[in-house]
């Protein structure tokens, strides 16, 4: 069974302060996927990274899928209250597989 | 355009009951899949549909199951309810999962009595 564990699961912060969220696994995946979830909602997909070593930017949002393809990163530089949400990592373990494995998500509070 | 649309938006049961959610999907999109959300597992598959055939199942048992109309629309079921089924079920919708990932709909809180 794959498992992706994601760190710290929760988090709160002060605004203009930066912050990481890993999301670690023993398996390979062929891809994956950061969501943002707010409550009352469905995730909202954030970015897809394919490719080992990939790095992807949003803004403010730096996400990095490692070498081997079994990690990745969540780097928000200068935090902002409005990022306050759930972030879930999601893992897809074959191409064209519509089967994600989520990750347990990370509560992120940022504070004004 | 339209998103993922779920309905109802909240539903109370009671233990032994079954149940019936409804999914449309994006316009144009053939693959249709569910998720359940529990604060204590997180997002697990359920199961995915592909031009109304079942592609992909999660570990979940026969007392949950679903299909998918020839509109792409999809229904899910759950038979026999139990307290433990109580979550949000969230319906996600794809074009081409390489390049553009799933839509999520806005999910169908689920209570059982």
């Amino acid at each position: 069974t794959q498992l992706l564990e994601q760190s710290p699961q929760f988090l709160s912060i002060q605004e203009g302060e930066n912050l990481t969220v890993y999301c670690n696994s023993s398996s390979v995946f062929s891809s994956l996927q950061w969501y943002r979830q707010e409550p009352g909602e469905g995730p909202v997909l954030l970015v897809t990274v394919v490719t080992g070593g990939e790095v992807k930017k949003l803004k403010r949002l730096t996400f990095q899928f490692g070498d081997a393809r079994k990690d990745s990163s969540l780097h928000i530089t200068a935090a902002q209250p409005g990022d306050t949400g759930l972030y879930l990592c999601a893992g897809a373990d074959n191409e064209g597989a519509q089967k994600l494995v989520f990750g347990q998500g990370t509560r992120l509070t940022i504070n004004p | 355009k339209a998103g993922v649309t779920q309905t109802p938006r909240y539903l109370i049961k009671t233990r032994g009951q079954q149940v019936t959610l409804s999914c449309s999907p994006i316009s144009g999109h053939r693959s249709v899949s569910w998720y359940q959300q529990t604060p204590g597992q997180g997002l697990q598959f359920l199961f995915e549909y592909f031009s109304e055939t079942q592609r992909n199942k999660g570990n979940f048992p026969g007392r949950f199951s679903g299909r998918q109309f020839s509109n792409s629309r999809s229904e899910m079921n759950v038979s026999t309810l139990e307290l433990g089924d109580s979550a949000l079920y969230l319906c996600a919708s794809s074009l081409s999962w390489a390049d553009y990932g799933y839509t999520f709909g806005s999910g169908t809180r689920l209570t059982v009595v």
